[in-house]
């Protein structure tokens, strides 16, 4: 069936060091989205990438959209203690695999730690 | 906006029991999902639905009910309480996005956590 993985599933880095994730899609995507969840929390929506090779910014933070739409990338520079928690990345459902509009198919995410 | 809101914030269950997980959202979204997380497995989807009045399966539906009367409600019911649903559970919702920008992002509540025992 269809699947998103993500990579690492753990991160450990200095305060200061950069960090990226790394998301791949069984299927060809029509958007990629990134949430975030602190610890304790619930996800929240980061960003959406639509378009082929798509790079977007959002301060320290860096999202790519691969070439085939089927896989995606979120770097961090510089990490900071409010960077941690967990990064999700997110796919429609492919209607192939029983999906219906609206569903989406979540990484399991990486979680990132920041040691001061 | 309260955007999407979830009751109880924790719940204690025994095995066998049966509760009501309930979940709102003021942001007359037409889609709304219930999710479960557990440690290593990501969020897996347990029902959906597309609008008041229909529901359908997720990757995980066995021993949850849900149903839409309304566009705002959403509850997720377990039936019999096991331990294997020990779980964080997070309902979310989307709007059809059609012309109004972003498409199918979700919106979560703030999460369920549920022990059985």
């Amino acid at each position: 069936g269809q699947q998103v993985m993500q990579i690492p599933q753990y991160q450990h880095v200095q305060e200061g060091e950069d960090f990226t994730t790394y998301c791949n899609s069984s299927t060809t995507l029509s958007n990629i989205q990134w949430y975030k969840q602190r610890p304790g929390g619930h996800p929240v929506f980061l960003i959406q990438l639509v378009k082929s090779g798509e790079v977007k910014k959002q301060k320290r933070l860096t999202f790519q959209f691969g070439e085939a739409k089927k896989n995606s990338s979120l770097h961090i520079t510089a990490t900071q203690t409010t960077d941690v928690g967990t990064y999700f990345c997110a796919g429609p459902v492919s209607l192939l695999y029983g999906g219906s509009q609206g569903n989406l198919i979540f990484g399991k995410g990486t979680k990132l730690s920041v040691k001061p | 906006n309260a955007g999407v809101t979830q009751t109880p914030k924790f719940q204690v269950l025994k095995t066998g029991q049966s509760m009501t997980l309930q979940c709102a959202q003021d942001m007359n979204h037409e889609y709304m999902s219930w999710y479960r997380q557990d440690p290593g497995m990501g969020l897996r989807l347990i029902h959906y639905s597309v609008g008041a009045g229909i529901t359908d399966q997720g990757e995980v539906p066995n021993g949850y009910n849900v149903s839409r009367s309304t566009t705002e409600d959403f509850p997720l019911r377990l039936l019999s309480a096991a331990p294997s649903q020990t779980s964080v559970y997070f309902c979310a919702s989307s709007y059809r996005g059609s012309g109004r920008g972003i498409k199918e992002t979700q919106y979560f509540g703030p999460g369920t956590r549920l022990l059985v025992l």
